[in-house]
């Protein structure tokens, strides 16, 4: 148990579907983080948010649409993905939105885009 | 933009013998973080280093922190099988907030 929670797991979609990968941090933390991990590249960030609002959106495709209700819940919209989306999705959260201080990473959802 | 560099990317090591990954970077780092991805799983902090020529041990496991803060490295004394994972170094960028991660090594260790 991370504190951090994702769903789904694992996630299969077509090029042309619509879903949403969810997270949730029960660690009180006022940061939110959405990171890609693809084989053979670095942990990628995609988004930062705090306290509800986005800081970061490291250029990422508009496929990619991001959520932010509250501090403790954190959505990625995917719609018209492609296969190189494929990946594992992490989310992160950390106390405060400063570049020092641990990351809390959840269990990741494994997206595959056929 | 900074980037951390890190070396080898593989490495492979019988039970019982010592590890050491390095971590560069081309600017000077406010910290560094290790974090550690055992196989299927996600990436778990292990220790952040702040000063500069800082030295943490963690029961097998010692970091260090360059004299510079331009480089790190994470040593493993006598590897065992739970050792196995991908060990990350991450930095903060020049600007922005999010941590810069390096490839990460692959340790595989066998019994």
């Amino acid at each position: 148990e991370t504190g951090v929670t994702q769903t789904p797991r694992h996630l299969v979609m077509g090029m042309t579907n619509k879903k949403s990968l969810k997270c949730e941090q029960h660690l009180g933390h006022n940061a939110m983080y959405w990171y890609k991990q693809s084989a053979k590249k670095p942990l990628e960030l995609m988004f930062v948010y705090n306290f509800k609002e986005q800081t970061e959106n490291n250029s990422v495709p508009s496929r990619f649409s991001p959520e932010c209700p509250n501090s403790s819940h954190l959505f990625l919209h995917l719609h018209t993905l492609q296969p190189e989306d494929s990946a594992l999705y992490l989310c992160a959260s950390s106390r405060i939105v400063l570049n020092t201080g641990e990351l809390f990473f959840g269990e990741g959802s494994r997206l595959t885009v056929l | 933009g900074q980037q951390v560099m890190q070396i080898p990317q593989y490495q492979h090591v019988q039970e019982g013998e010592d590890f050491t990954t390095y971590c560069n970077s081309s600017t000077t780092l406010s910290n560094i973080q290790w974090y550690k991805q055992r196989p299927g799983g996600h990436p778990v902090f292990l220790i952040q280093l702040v000063k500069s020529g800082e030295v943490k041990k963690q029961k097998r496991l010692t970091f260090q922190f360059g004299e510079a803060k331009k480089n790190s490295s994470l040593h493993i004394t006598a590897t065992q099988t739970t050792d196995v994972g991908t060990y990350f170094c991450a930095g903060p960028p020049n600007s922005g907030y999010a941590l810069n991660f390096g490839k990460g090594t692959s340790l595989l260790v066998t019994p």
